[in-house]
């Protein structure tokens, strides 16, 4: 089966240093893959769509200068947290469109817990 | 606002019982209708979908129960097993302006299976 490959699960942090989550479809091509964020025993919440090549379209009240998103190929797109505070403590999950652009079935990263002191 | 609503938030269900869960949605320009199963500490799996032009898929264990004009779907998880302990989010979506699908997800429930 399709394999989205989310690094790192885990990392700590200083408040004001900046985090690069990674985010990889494995054996597939994805024009499109989506950041979400989940706070414990809550549902997910989309923070943006990333699309190859071109801006990525963040959703209302997530701050794109804060959370600066890449989709540089059909097989990466990066979400970096920017000048990291306790409140965007947080776990953070990706998932990719394969290039059919159906959306039936979504695969998902396995999440990337961020920790900032 | 919550498009998508679930309930229960959680439920214990003894072993070889049968788990039921079940969500509404408001927006009707939904048109798929995905259920996810997340462990914790990973991302969430697809289990079951469903289109809202059939009443019913059954996968396995798994069913999806679809009421089109009630504007609600339940899962049924049959002969629930110990295993089948994890969270499970029901999810609506639909193509949006930008030609992709955009899944909103419900607020999950947790169910635990005791043996």
């Amino acid at each position: 089966g399709a394999v989205v490959s989310q690094h790192p699960s885990r990392v700590i942090c200083k408040s004001g240093t900046s985090v690069k989550i990674e985010c990889r479809s494995l054996d597939f091509q994805a024009t499109t893959m989506f950041w979400y964020r989940q706070f414990p025993k809550q549902s997910l919440m989309l923070m943006a769509t990333s699309n190859e090549g071109s801006k990525a379209t963040y959703e209302q009240g997530v701050e794109k200068d804060k959370f600066l998103i890449n989709h540089a190929s059909l097989t990466l797109s990066t979400l970096t947290v920017t000048s990291a505070h306790p409140e965007d403590s947080s776990f953070y999950i990706c998932s990719a469109d394969p290039l059919t652009g159906l959306g039936e079935k979504l695969f998902f990263g396995s999440g990337t817990q961020l920790s900032v002191l | 606002q919550q498009q998508v609503k679930q309930s229960p938030q959680s439920l214990i269900v003894q072993k070889g019982g049968i788990s039921i869960i079940n969500c509404a949605y408001e927006n009707t320009a939904f048109d798929y209708f995905p259920w996810y199963q997340q462990f914790p500490g990973k991302g969430p799996a697809l289990l079951i979908a469903i289109r809202p032009d059939v009443s019913e898929k059954k996968e396995g264990r798994f069913t999806i129960s679809f009421n089109k004009s009630a504007k609600q779907f339940s899962l049924h998880i049959m002969d629930s097993q110990p295993g089948d302990s994890a969270t499970y989010f029901c999810a609506a979506s639909a193509t949006n302006s930008g030609g992709y699908q955009k899944v909103t997800f419900g607020t999950g429930t947790k169910l635990q299976v005791i043996p």
